[in-house]
């Protein structure tokens, strides 16, 4: 079945400056990749998702890249603030099995002002 | 997301009971999802439901039960045959229409064991 790996585990930036998580995935027929943020104690927030046809997508200081061929996606955080610190979650959908969601294990970011 | 209701917010479960773990959703959503959260290791599938009285297994389903008798109701039972229950629960809804995968998670049940 389709395992996500996420790294790093943990990550520190200073205000500013950017970030970036990358995920690899097993299954070559996955075909949605969203990416979650989730606060202390809360729930897991979509924040941009993108998929299988897609290479690119860019939403304000976020953006997603994703490479088929190598069976990898990052996220990319420019302009970093403090209220970006959570902990970031991948996933994969694989084809045709009822939509259900593979994590990674997730990144600690921590935002420095 | 503020569709989805889970209840209790706190459980707590005593040695050899099962406890039942609430999720409504109001989004008209077909398909439901429970997932463990434990430390550092991510979002688990217990079980999941695409339509009503259908229901399939997840990776981490031992232990667990569940029943979809309504297309807004997904309980998630937590058997005394889950000997290590404590962890955050948290479900999830999701469209089967059209290209929609989104998934909506609402805000979780915290189970503890006494």
């Amino acid at each position: 079945g389709e395992n996500v790996e996420q790294h790093p585990s943990t990550l520190s930036v200073q205000e500013g400056d950017s970030a970036v998580i990358k995920c690899t995935y097993s299954d070559s027929a996955s075909n949605y990749f969203p990416w979650y943020k989730q606060e202390l104690g809360k729930r897991p927030q979509l924040i941009i998702d993108i998929r299988s046809n897609v290479g690119e997508k860019k939403d304000q200081r976020i953006a997603v890249t994703l490479n088929k061929t190598a069976k990898h996606f990052s996220l990319h955080i420019t302009e970093t603030q403090p209220e970006d610190s959570a902990v970031y979650f991948c996933a994969a959908t694989p084809y045709n099995q009822g939509g259900k969601l593979i994590f990674g294990q997730g990144t600690e970011l921590s935002v420095k002002p | 997301d503020g569709g989805i209701t889970q209840s209790p917010k706190y459980l707590f479960r005593k040695e050899g009971q099962n406890v039942t773990l609430s999720c409504e959703q109001n989004l008209n959503h077909d398909a439901m999802y429970w997932y463990r959260q434990d430390p550092g290791q991510g979002l688990r599938l217990i079980y999941y439901s695409q339509i009503v009285n259908d229901f399939q297994k997840g990776d981490i389903a031992e232990g667990y039960s569940v029943s979809r008798e309504k297309k807004e109701s997904f309980p998630l039972t937590v058997t005394s045959a889950q000997k290590n229950p404590t962890a955050f629960y948290l479900c999830a809804s999701r469209t089967s229409s059209g290209q929609k995968n989104i998934q909506y998670f609402g805000a979780g049940t915290r189970l503890s064991v006494l």
